[in-house]
C-alpha cells in the first residue's frame, strides 16, 4: 500500500509570507495528489489537486508542484493571510491508482500571525 | 447543489455497544468512502462502497461494516465498541472512476 510522509508537522509564518508544505509518497504508480484544508471542527476541504501528467498547478495564491522522479509533491501558499491558518493534509491513492481511496499524511498545522 | 451530509453530528456510546452512522453523498456522486480520523491525525481509510458493494477495505477489523442503498446513501456500523473507536468518522463521496473526493462534516463518536 501507499505510504505518505508530510513535513513539517507545524509551520508558523507572518502574514504576507509564503508557506511550503512537502509530502513524499512510496508508490511510483500513484497518479493523483490532492491537498485538503481542515479548520478546527470542520470537514477536510479539497483546495487543490494535481495529476501525475502535470508538474505544477496554480489557483490564485496556492500552487502544487509534483516531482515524480523523487516521489514528492509540495503545497505553496503565497501572501498568507490569517484565514489560511488550519491543518493541511496531503494524500495519495492507496494501491497506486485506486480511485477515491486515499492515504493521508499526518497533517501540518499552519499558523499565520497578523 | 447538495453537498455531502452526515448524521448524527455527535454520538456518545458505551463500550460494547453498537453504532450506526449515516451519509448521503453529493448530488450526482455514486461512490461513498468512509474514513476514521483520530484526534491530531490524518483520516484513515475504512472502506468504499459502489453499486451497493464494498469495493475495497482498509486495515480495520470486521467489527466495522457498511452498507450502500440504491439511492447511493451509505451506513457505517461498528459493533462491540472499544474506547479506541472514539474518533471523527468522515464519509467522502466521489464518482466511481473519479479522483476528487468531497467530505461530509463528520460524526464525532465518543466511547466511554
Amino acid at each position: 500500500g501507499e505510504n505518505v510522509e508530510q513535513h513539517p508537522s507545524t509551520l508558523s509564518v507572518q502574514e504576507g509570507d509564503s508557506a511550503v508544505i512537502k509530502c513524499t509518497y512510496s508508490d511510483s504508480a500513484s497518479n493523483y495528489f490532492p491537498w485538503y484544508k481542515q479548520e478546527l471542527g470542520k470537514r477536510p476541504q479539497l483546495i487543490i489537486d494535481i495529476r501525475s501528467n502535470v508538474g505544477e498547478k496554480k489557483d490564485q495564491r496556492i500552487a502544487v508542484t509534483l516531482n515524480k522522479t523523487a516521489k514528492h509533491f509540495s503545497l505553496h501558499i503565497t501572501e498568507t493571510q490569517p484565514e489560511d491558518s488550519a491543518v493541511y493534509f496531503c494524500a495519495a491513492p492507496r494501491g497506486g491508482t485506486s480511485y477515491g481511496k486515499l492515504t493521508f499524511g499526518q497533517g501540518t498545522i499552519l499558523t499565520v500571525h497578523p | 447543489d447538495a453537498g455531502v451530509t452526515q448524521s448524527p453530528t455527535h454520538l456518545i456510546k458505551t463500550r460494547g455497544q453498537q453504532v450506526t452512522l449515516r451519509c448521503s453523498p453529493k448530488s450526482g456522486h455514486d461512490t461513498v468512502s468512509w474514513y476514521q480520523q483520530a484526534l491530531g491525525q490524518g483520516p484513515q481509510f475504512i472502506f468504499q462502497y459502489y453499486e451497493e458493494e464494498e469495493r475495497q477495505r482498509g486495515n480495520f477489523p470486521d467489527r466495522f461494516s457498511g452498507h450502500q442503498f440504491p439511492n447511493y446513501s451509505s451506513e457505517l456500523n461498528v459493533n462491540a465498541l472499544l474506547l479506541g473507536d472514539s474518533a471523527l468518522y468522515l464519509c467522502a463521496s466521489s464518482l466511481a472512476n473519479g479522483y476528487e473526493q468531497y467530505f461530509g462534516p463528520g460524526t464525532r463518536l465518543t466511547v466511554t
